[in-house]
C-alpha cells in the first residue's frame, strides 16, 4: 500500500539489549516524526526530521535513544542498552511538506516490550 | 507548556446513544485541534480539525467545534454506531510566531465502547 509502514510490528527484548525499529514514510514526504506512545497513555513527540536533517530531539528521553534518516526517506530509531521503562509503542508519521503544517499519516507502529 | 485534557474512558454507550468527549487544552501560540481514532489493531487516523477559532471539524457524524473562550474542543457525535468502538485523541498543533515546524500533542485518549 502507499501508507506508512513500520518493522517490526512486535519486539520483544531483554533487558541490555539493543534494538532497531523501521519506518518507511509515504513516498516524497518531507517531514518525519517518532512519538513514543506508553500503556494507556497519547503519543508523545520524540523527534522530527525535515528530509535527512534531525531538526528536533528534545523529546529523545536519555542518550540511549538515537535516530536516523540518512538518505531522507526511511529512518531507523535505535535504542541501545534498552530498560524495562522503554516498553512502549513507537509511532512513525509522515507529513508531505516541510515542517508538517498539514496532516500526519501515521504508521501502525511497533510495540516494544524489554523483559 | 502546551498540554491536551480529555475525559477518562472507558465511555461505554448503547447504539444509537448520544455521544460527547471532552477536551479541553492549554497553548502559546497559535494552535490548532486534532481528533485521531485508533480502531483495533490498526494506526492513528486522523477523524477532524479545526484550525481557528469558532471552526467546527466533522467527519463520518462526528463534530467538534474550536472554543477559544472555554479552551475546548468537545467530540460529539448523535447517534453512535458499534462500528465507532475505538480510542479517540484529542490533539493540538502550535504555529509559533518564530516558525519551526508542528509536533502534535496529544491527550491521553478516551476509549468507546459501543453495544448493540
Amino acid at each position: 500500500g502507499a501508507g506508512v509502514s513500520q518493522s517490526p510490528r512486535y519486539k520483544v527484548a531483554k533487558r541490555g539489549q539493543d534494538v532497531a525499529l523501521r519506518c518507511d514514510p509515504i513516498s516524497g514526504h518531507v517531514s518525519l516524526f517518532w512519538y513514543q506512545q506508553a500503556l494507556g497513555q497519547g503519543p508523545e513527540f520524540l523527534t522530527y526530521f525535515q528530509n535527512e536533517a534531525q531538526l528536533d530531539k528534545s523529546g529523545l528521553p536519555s542518550d540511549r535513544f538515537f535516530a536516523e534518516r540518512p538518505e531522507g526517506s526511511v529512518s531507523t530509531l535505535k535504542i541501545q542498552r534498552t530498560q524495562q521503562e522503554d516498553s512502549a509503542v513507537y509511532l512513525c508519521a509522515s507529513s508531505s511538506i516541510a515542517g508538517g503544517y498539514n496532516e500526519q499519516f501515521f504508521g501502525p507502529g511497533t510495540r516494544l516490550t524489554v523483559l | 507548556g502546551d498540554s491536551v485534557t480529555q475525559m477518562e474512558g472507558p465511555v461505554t454507550l448503547s447504539e444509537e446513544a448520544f455521544l460527547t468527549i471532552n477536551c479541553t487544552y492549554t497553548a502559546t501560540g497559535y494552535p490548532s485541534l486534532f481528533w485521531y481514532v485508533q480502531y483495533p489493531g490498526e494506526g492513528l487516523q486522523l477523524l477532524l480539525k479545526a484550525t481557528k477559532a469558532d471552526d467546527k471539524g466533522s467527519n463520518k457524524g462526528f463534530e467538534a467545534t474550536y472554543r477559544k473562550e472555554t479552551t475546548s474542543f468537545h467530540l460529539e457525535k448523535g447517534s453512535v454506531q458499534v462500528s465507532d468502538s475505538a480510542v479517540y485523541f484529542c490533539a493540538l498543533t502550535v504555529t509559533h510566531s518564530s516558525g519551526g515546524y508542528n509536533k502534535l500533542i496529544f491527550g491521553a485518549g478516551t476509549r468507546l465502547a459501543v453495544h448493540p
